[in-house]
């Protein structure tokens, strides 16, 4: 089973600094990696789907990185504000793309006013 | 635009109570899934049925049984609730393609 690792566990932030997160992961049969957005009392939402090694998306100030190489992938949130405020969870798929996807523990953001 | 729609949204159950959760989705998915999340562990699978008719165990699927009714649902059925069942419970559907889940808005179970 997959190892996925994310960092920090919970993280502060003032409205306005810029963030990032980290996702980690066995580089070995690297299929994809999603990124999800999950606000309290809501059901988590897809950020993005990402596959290729250098992959960078991007949705308005939330943009994300791959390096399936090393075995990571960064999410950057520039100029965070309150409605940012959320679990930020990662997940890849176990033994191919459409395979049960497997989460790590989430990165809890907070960011004040 | 319903998505994925799972009832009941709370639910409290004594010890030894059974329960069904029902999810439906309308948007032609193959694959369904049960996750349930707690504290400190993220979201766990449940169980699993990658297309009509067809269902397997995920990682913590103990004291769990689920039916694929058909195309549009995914029941996941508790036969004798214990309180290490408490948790909020996730259905979640995906398209082929290894496109992202669609999850339901969640059930919060507790078992007392």
């Amino acid at each position: 089973i997959l190892n996925v690792e994310q960092s920090p566990q919970s993280l502060h932030v003032q409205e306005g600094d810029s963030t990032n997160f980290t996702c980690s992961f066995p580089s070995s049969n690297f299929y994809a990696l999603h990124w999800y957005r999950w606000e309290t009392a809501k059901s988590p939402k897809a950020l993005f789907v990402m596959t290729l090694n250098g992959d960078e998306k991007k949705k308005g100030r939330i943009s994300a990185t791959l390096n399936t190489k090393e075995g990571y992938s960064y999410l950057y949130i520039k100029g965070s504000q309150p409605e940012d405020s959320a679990t930020y969870l990662c997940a890849l798929p176990y033994g191919g793309s459409q395979g049960n996807l497997i989460f790590g523990k989430g990165t809890k953001l907070s960011v004040k006013p | 635009n319903a998505g994925v729609t799972q009832t009941p949204k709370f639910q409290v159950l004594k010890t030894g109570q059974s329960m069904t959760l029902q999810c439906a989705q309308d948007m032609n998915h193959n694959s369904m899934y049960w996750y349930r999340q707690d504290p400190g562990m993220g979201l766990r699978l449940i169980y699993y049925s990658a297309s009509e008719g067809t269902t397997d165990k995920g990682e913590v699927p103990n004291g769990y049984n689920v039916s694929r009714l058909n195309k549009r649902e995914f029941s996941l059925r508790l036969e004798s609730a214990a309180p290490s069942q408490t948790s909020v419970y996730f259905c979640a559907s995906r398209g082929t393609g290894g496109l992202p889940l669609h999850f339901g808005n969640g059930t919060r179970l507790t078992v007392t």
